[in-house]
């Protein structure tokens, strides 16, 4: 069975532009779930998707967006981007069941200059 | 609001036990998990534990709560050089599927 795949794995921006990353979760997992890890904040939550729609949203400015697909596939997005956005992006499916068992990605690391 | 705690760093010898300790504020919580992440890669679930549970096993690893002190630890065993990593202690809250994270313990560990 094919794990979490995030596209890209690594992209490089400038401040100002808007970037995309993807997120196919394992298959017949409904749930996904975007964290940011950076060295200083550690992993905050940004967001969860359950069948397209979102059920939770982190402390993050309305820069920071996603959406979630019929096919489960999520993408987040991320506008006029600025340093303190470098980051790695890591996306999780889950069963979403009773527990939160999440099954991460590698993730995509973004650094913006 | 909800916080995870734990210290940043831990070193060992193949061969110890490691303990990775613990403690999170939010009472409501219903279950505590432990990922296990290593260099440039996600993170991995190693095992959970419902909050109603004082202790659970699996394999090397022994997780046990003190849901009174709101305080977690993971014991891992006959420690490895693989088992170098970090090791994140997450808790979710009721009726979400929010996970917290702590900052992560790196357990170094020395051949």
């Amino acid at each position: 069975k094919a794990g979490v795949t995030q596209t890209p794995r690594y992209l490089i921006k400038t401040r100002g532009q808007q970037v995309t990353l993807s997120c196919s979760p394992i298959s017949g997992h409904r749930s996904v779930s975007w964290y940011q890890q950076t060295p200083g904040q550690g992993l905050q939550f940004l967001f969860e998707y359950f069948s397209e729609t979102q059920r939770n949203k982190g402390n993050f400015p309305g820069r920071f967006s996603g959406r979630q697909f019929s096919n489960s596939r999520s993408e987040m997005n991320v506008s006029t981007l600025e340093l303190g956005d470098s980051a790695l992006y890591l996306c999780a499916s889950s069963l979403a069941t009773t527990t939160g068992e999440l099954f991460f990605g590698e993730g995509s690391r973004l650094t913006v200059l | 609001g909800e916080d995870v705690e734990q210290s940043l760093f831990l070193s060992v010898r193949e061969g110890d036990s490691s303990v990775i300790n613990c403690t999170y504020t939010d009472s409501s919580s219903t279950y505590l998990y432990w990922y296990k992440q290593e260099p440039g890669a996600g993170l991995q679930l190693l095992t959970y534990i419902f909050s109603n549970m004082d202790m659970k096993q699996d394999q090397r690893l022994t997780v046990l709560l003190n849901k009174k002190d709101k305080h977690l630890s993971l014991r891992i065993a006959d420690t490895q050089t693989g088992d170098s990593a970090i090791y994140f202690c997450a808790e979710q809250e009721a009726g979400s599927y929010q996970l917290t994270f702590g900052k992560g313990t790196k357990l170094s560990v020395i051949p």
